[in-house]
């Protein structure tokens, strides 16, 4: 199975909360990240939290993790159709280069 | 400051021909890093470079890509000759330390090998 596993489509109405989820299998994973790629850019770094911890909140994000289901999820209070876009799960070890493990990637749809 | 850029933003080709990809990191990023999305899939480590030097090409998927990164500025990546398993996004990415540093991406190549 793939490493890092999050479901394909969301569709969501523009003002309600989205909530995207992720699951990993690395238990040693140290930082899990949540990556957003808007149409026609690269890979945007959105937040990310380290493995001690239980929550991260950033404005309108919050990322959840539970270690022990190894379950990560991000959050989007008020979503808004510029929230459009590809979001990626990723996670990491400590050591080494800290190059990320991605899963492939949620397509979040925000309707009127 | 101008980000990472990627060269070409498309490209379509013929199995069995060449393809080279460019990538201008962040001036001053020393580190630099390939990555490959073949359609639908996760998106997968390919190589990194610290300045000219191949720090990790544990995900090259095999002898017919090579990447350089001469005097440890731009970065090409070249698939010779290309198959059809070849087609995907390649993006390329830079940071300025080798740990937890934000990784900064281009906005990638698409390959389409007919």
């Amino acid at each position: 199975g793939e490493d890092v596993e999050q479901s394909l489509f969301l569709s969501v109405r523009e003002g309600d909360s989205s909530v995207i989820n992720c699951t990993y299998t690395d238990s040693s994973s140290t930082y899990l990240y949540w990556y957003k790629q808007e149409p026609g850019a690269g890979l945007q770094l959105l937040t990310y939290i380290f493995s001690n911890m239980d929550m991260k909140q950033d404005q309108r994000l919050t990322v959840l993790l539970n270690k022990k289901d190894k379950h990560l999820s991000l959050r989007i209070a008020d979503t808004q159709t510029g929230d459009s876009a590809i979001y990626f799960c990723a996670e990491s070890m400590s050591g080494g280069s800290y190059i990320p493990t991605f899963g492939r990637g949620t397509s979040l749809i925000v309707h009127p | 400051e101008a980000g990472v850029t990627q060269f070409p933003s498309h490209s379509v080709i013929e199995k069995g021909q060449t393809v080279t990809l460019r990538c201008d990191p962040i001036s001053g990023h020393d580190n630099l890093y390939w990555y490959r999305r073949v359609m639908g899939k996760e998106i997968k480590f390919l190589l990194h470079f610290v300045k000219e030097s191949k720090q990790d090409e544990s995900g090259m998927p095999n002898n017919r890509f090579l990447a350089e990164r001469t005097g440890g500025t731009y970065s090409t990546l070249k698939v010779q000759p290309a198959e059809l398993e070849d087609s995907g996004v390649y993006f390329c990415a830079s940071s300025q330390k080798t740990g937890l540093g934000e990784q900064f991406f281009g906005p990638g190549t698409r390959l389409t090998v007919l």
